[in-house]
């Protein structure tokens, strides 16, 4: 089955950090690129960052630039997304989703659960 | 890297048929056949119902179905159920790896 496990929200002040992962299973997760997409409470969908199978290619939406950073590790099938200078508007449910082996697509399937991140003094 | 629009809701009646619209712009819907839709139920996780406009994953039923015209991608969802409740988020690819979100649908059977 595949499956994709987030893990490391929590709380934490403005100006923090936080490092989220995601550990994916039941694929050659080498061989897909990998996205984070987070929906703040009661509110939609937003795509945060997305990365290519080898980790050469990283594209993040304008609100994140400089401020996250994601990585993988394809040794331990596993996703990451470092988050510094967190603000307030960066609370949100993240999800890690599996995206195509190719480029020029645009689907996200399967998704995580999601892991709460909330910034708040 | 606007969001695309989509109306905040729709009804319909078990049995019937209800489209939601999904509107962009010639930077992305309109440039490319890469849209997809996503169904998320209340404390859930989204999951794919449509990608590349108009292609069904394996598992979902044939009542879904997507096409665009223009700037504007649609969701039709033919043969309403109660378990068609749910919110629905359009994407859509905007060039070089960014991807946009709709604001999404609720959609409520009556």
């Amino acid at each position: 089955e595949v499956q994709l496990v987030e893990s490391g929200g929590g709380l934490v002040q403005p100006g923090g950090s936080l490092r989220l992962s995601c550990a994916a299973s039941g694929f050659t997760f080498s061989s897909y690129w990998m996205s984070w997409v987070r929906q703040a409470p009661g509110k939609g969908l937003e795509w945060v960052a997305n990365i290519k199978q080898d980790g050469s290619e990283k594209y993040y939406v304008d609100s994140v630039k400089g401020r996250f950073t994601i990585s993988r590790d394809n040794a331990k099938n596993s996703l990451y997304l470092q988050m510094n200078s967190l603000r307030a508007e960066d609370t949100a449910v993240y999800y890690c989703a599996r995206e195509s082996e190719w480029e020029l697509t645009n689907w996200f399937d399967p998704w995580g659960q999601g892991t709460l991140v909330t910034v708040s003094s | 890297q606007s969001a695309l629009t989509q109306p905040a809701s729709v009804s319909g009646s078990p049995g019937q048929s209800i489209t939601i619209s999904c509107t962009g712009t010639s930077s992305d819907v309109g440039s490319y056949n890469l849209v997809s839709w996503y169904q998320q139920h209340p404390g859930k996780a989204p999951k794919l119902m449509i990608y590349e406009g108009s292609k069904r994953p394996s598992g979902v039923s044939n009542r879904f179905s997507g096409s665009k015209s223009g700037n504007t991608a649609s969701l039709t969802i033919s043969g309403l159920q109660a378990e068609d409740e749910a919110d629905y988020y359009c994407c859509s690819y905007a060039g070089s790896s960014f991807r946009v979100f709709g604001g999404g649908t609720k959609l409520t059977v009556l």
